[in-house]
């Protein structure tokens, strides 16, 4: 089945020690997502990718970056986490940005704990 | 802009009983709507969905009718099971949206649904 995978499922890091969140997708869709969700909260958008284009949301800290190397993957990169930044992160795709009926498929999420 | 209004939460109820979890939304276009359910621990998975006036969305029991004239997408099911426990998020995505909405999901504040035996 085309589908949306997280690695890990649970990742434990250290305060200030960078951690890296893996995502990968079979639906060979061009926009890939993260979103960071506390508790039973919605998802708060960080970033995405169209293909190649990177678009920052302006209140994602500088702390987190992102890397989509190819079509298939997109990592995010959380240079010095701090205990605010234990979370569930979601990475989704969609096959376009914008349109009729787009809809954005989610991943199973990895849920971070910073010690 | 655009926002998205669920019933607050928590909800809890008896197996077989009746849901109805209330949506309504503001967008300054002809947005699409979307359920999403997330269950404990998982990330969301897309429930069902309406992309026009009148359509019906309908997947695993559940169904919801996109009502523009009442600008709501309300989530219903006819007999709950313990297996429904879970978050439930309405979602909506303007195509008309400019600038920074472009192409972005909108949700609502989600709603626990608890299902007892």
């Amino acid at each position: 089945d085309a589908m949306v995978i997280q690695n890990p499922r649970y990742q434990v890091t250290q305060f200030g020690k960078p951690v890296t969140l893996s995502c990968s997708q079979t639906l060979n869709h061009n926009v890939m997502y993260w979103y960071q969700q506390k508790s039973s909260q919605a998802p708060k958008l960080l970033f995405h990718y169209y293909d190649k284009d990177f678009n920052n949301e302006a209140d994602t800290p500088d702390n987190f970056q992102s890397r989509r190397p190819n079509t298939s993957f997109c990592f995010l990169d959380i240079r010095s986490p701090g205990l605010g930044d234990a979370a569930m992160y979601l990475c989704a795709t969609s096959r376009d940005l914008g349109g009729w009926g787009i809809t954005q498929y989610f991943g199973p999420g990895t849920r971070l704990t910073v010690l | 802009g655009n926002s998205v209004t669920q019933m607050e939460g928590p909800v809890t109820l008896s197996e077989e009983a009746f849901l109805t979890i209330n949506c309504t939304y503001t967008a300054t276009g002809y947005p699409s709507l979307f359920w999403y359910v997330q269950y404990p621990g998982e990330g969301l998975q897309l429930l069902l969905k309406a992309t026009k006036a009148d359509d019906k969305g309908s997947n695993k029991g559940f169904e919801a009718t996109y009502r523009k004239e009442t600008t709501s997408f309300h989530l219903e099911k006819g007999s709950v099971q313990v297996s429904d426990s879970a978050v439930y998020f309405c979602a909506l995505s303007d195509p008309n949206a400019g600038g920074t909405s472009y192409g972005k999901l909108t949700f609502g504040q989600g709603t626990i649904l608890t299902v007892h035996p």
